[in-house]
């Protein structure tokens, strides 16, 4: 059974940078991509990127682009999220998540990493 | 592409049905659509795949459909436990994918 474990909540200033870990278990860190969402509080839900492991390839919302980094270690069949330059409108719960069916669907999620950026 | 979800808000009662739309602003290849229920403190839930595929252990209550712009979630016989938000993705590839900006289920 696949699960996907994610590293402790977070508190960061503002201007600083976070990482958040996606451990994939119970299945292969395959073909399949890892996507990257967040949820900001009241708000919807945003897609942010995702990334093939066994390529490497990313792609990563306009919005993000120069601020967040994705990677993947094979090795340790896990997925990191890096978002630089922090503010305030960061603040949110940030979920991985990836297909089982599907490459096109996101059929496991994490369980949510809570990042406060405060003063 | 943009997704617009409809209603913002269903206020419904349970037993009746509920019926969720989704348009994108240009075509969308059905393989690419799925919906997703999302309950506070929880992560969400896939239960549509490929616009009319239901995900494994869903209630056949749950039903896609649509191709091309308009894609539909229709839950019949609301149960207590599916007053929630729902919303449709696409998966993308370029541009990438997105989301809707959901449709709250709430109990009437």
């Amino acid at each position: 059974q696949v699960q996907l474990a994610q590293s402790g909540d977070e508190v960061k200033k503002p201007g600083s940078s976070v990482k958040v870990s996606c451990n994939v278990s119970g299945g292969t860190f395959s073909n399949y991509p890892v996507t990257w969402v967040r949820q900001a509080p009241g708000q919807g839900l945003e897609w942010m990127g995702r990334i093939t492991p066994v390529t490497g390839m990313t792609n990563l919302a306009q919005k993000f682009q120069g601020r967040v980094t994705i990677t993947a270690d094979k090795s340790t069949t896990t997925s990191y999220m890096e978002l630089s330059s922090l503010r305030s409108e960061d603040t949110a719960v940030y979920y991985c998540a990836t297909g089982l069916t599907t490459r096109y669907s996101l059929d496991v999620w994490g369980q949510g990493t809570t990042v406060t950026v405060s003063s | 592409i943009v997704l617009t979800q409809s209603p913002d808000t269903l206020s419904l009662s349970p037993g009746e049905s509920a019926t969720l739309s989704c348009r994108a602003s240009h075509s969308v290849n059905s393989i690419y659509l799925s919906w997703y229920q999302h309950k506070p403190g929880q992560g969400p839930r896939l239960l549509i795949y490929g616009a009319s595929n239901r995900a494994t252990g869903i209630p056949d209550r749950f039903s896609g459909s649509g191709s091309g712009t308009d894609f539909t979630l229709t839950i019949s016989r609301l149960e207590p436990e599916d007053f929630a938000m729902y919303y449709c993705y696409q998966y993308g590839i370029s541009p990438p994918a997105t989301f809707g900006q959901g449709t709250k289920v709430e109990i009437k």
